[in-house]
């Protein structure tokens, strides 16, 4: 196990629907980070957290609202999703943020299935 | 844009065999890492290598970092059917908003059969 765990595994919602994706990570770490990964297209950063603050949003549309209420956990508020959303979702922590240097190792949840109807 | 890619997207392998799969990355790194993912789970982190590293070791695992010609091979030596998986390098993006932020390729996917 990583420590970072994910729910739900797999979800399946119409485009109408709101819900609400789940990370919880157990090992003290300081910033978070959802990713998308798409088949057959790099894995893409959507946003990050340092210290329960949002310091990345990488211009992703407001219908993907996330939330850090503490250090432990992050969500990411889903409402009139696309066809296209549909991609497994994934989040990650590290001891701080990477930074400049990139010396901060990741750790990954196994992520939500995401499908949209 | 995209940092680091990897060569080959897929390779397929009898069991025992070795494995190489390479990344090349555009801008200067202070260093660079790789992760394996099993199919329907996350990214595993397997190994850092700095840029004044050129060699790296853990296990069965071998990297090396050539940063004038900017690429890093991941070898895997005596693989096994366990072995099967992605694997992606990761750079950071050092300059603009993006700054700090961990880059991955598309990963390589090996297959490696009994």
């Amino acid at each position: 196990e990583t420590g970072v765990t994910q729910t739900p595994r797999h979800l399946v919602m119409g485009m109408t629907n709101k819900k609400s994706l789940k990370c919880e990570q157990h090992l003290g770490h300081n910033a978070m980070y959802w990713y998308k990964q798409s088949a057959k297209k790099p894995l893409e950063l959507m946003f990050v957290y340092s210290l329960e603050e949002r310091v990345e949003n990488n211009s992703v549309p407001s219908r993907f609202s996330p939330e850090c209420p503490n250090s432990s956990h992050l969500f990411l508020h889903l409402h009139t999703l696309q066809p296209e959303d549909s991609a497994l979702y994934l989040c990650a922590s590290s001891q701080d943020r990477t930074g400049s240097l990139g010396n901060q190792p990741q750790h990954f949840g196994d992520g939500t299935r995401l499908s949209i109807l | 844009s995209q940092q680091g890619e990897e060569d080959p997207q897929a390779l397929s392998i009898q069991e025992g065999e070795n494995a190489t799969m390479n990344c090349s990355y555009k801008t200067s790194i202070n260093n660079l890492q790789w992760y394996r993912q099993n199919s329907g789970r996350g990214l595993v982190h397997l190994i850092l290598i700095r840029s004044n590293e050129r060699e790296k070791h853990s296990g069965r695992l071998r990297v090396t970092l050539d940063t004038s010609k900017k690429s890093s091979s991941l070898l895997i030596t005596a693989s096994r059917a366990a072995d099967t998986a992605s694997y992606f390098c990761a750079t950071v993006a050092g300059y603009g908003g993006s700054q700090g932020n961990l880059i991955f390729g598309k990963g390589t996917k090996l297959s490696v059969k009994p």
